[in-house]
């Protein structure tokens, strides 16, 4: 069974402060999604990345793709009261589509 | 990427009867999935619903309980039957858009069973 685990399960910071939440399987995936959910909406994609060793950025968070495409981490710089939420990993590959979502890191970023 | 709507956005229903959510897309898609998932925690998938066939479901949901329709490219429906309180849930419709497996999500639907 895939399975991908996300660390920490919660974090609880100020505005300003620097952040890691990393995401991390024993199984390699074809590609790697990163999503934001904010309480009573849907997960809204943050960034997908396929290589392995990928590093995107957008604006301050910095994603990254491990070498042998089992695990990922997303950085944000100078966090904001806007970066709140419930932060999800999910992997892809095979044959069926299916993502396999990760355990999920929920963050409050206090002002 | 894919603009997704669900009806209704949230619901209270009673336990034993039935609600039907419905899952609208703005352009034709192959692939769309539906999950279950407790607030502040992570998702779990239902089913795959691809239109023409019978959906295919996750170890744990049976069709019994949540039958799928997805009577063409843009719409698809997941009733839950006999409801009980062990429903409550937030329920997601998603769509594949791209070919590598990154999907868009609808805004869920919010379900409180009494």
């Amino acid at each position: 069974t895939q399975l991908l685990e996300q660390s920490p399960q919660f974090l609880s910071i100020q505005e300003g402060e620097n952040l890691t939440v990393y995401c991390n399987s024993s199984s390699v995936f074809s590609s790697l999604q990163w999503y934001r959910q904010e309480p009573g909406e849907g997960p809204v994609l943050l960034v997908t990345v396929v290589t392995g060793g990928e590093v995107k950025k957008l604006k301050r968070l910095t994603f990254q793709f491990g070498d042998a495409r089992k695990d990922s981490s997303l950085h944000i710089t100078a966090a904001q009261p806007g970066d709140t939420g419930l932060y999800l990993c999910a992997g892809g590959g095979g044959a069926t589509n299916k993502l396999i979502f990760g355990t999920g890191t929920l963050l409050a970023v206090q002002p | 990427s894919a603009v997704i709507s669900q009806k209704p956005s949230r619901d209270i229903c009673q336990r034993g009867t039935s609600l039907t959510i419905q899952c609208q897309v703005d352009s034709q898609v192959t692939m769309m999935f539906w999950y279950r998932q407790q607030p502040g925690q992570s998702l779990t998938l239902i089913a795959t619903a691809n239109q023409g066939s019978e959906a295919t479901y996750e170890s744990g949901f049976v069709i019994d309980k949540f039958p799928i329709s997805r009577p063409n490219l843009t719409f698809s429906t997941l009733t839950v039957s006999n409801m009980s309180p062990e429903d409550s849930s937030i329920y997601l419709c998603s769509v594949e858009v791209g070919g590598t497996n990154t999907q868009y999500f609808g805004p869920g639907t919010r379900l409180t069973v009494l």
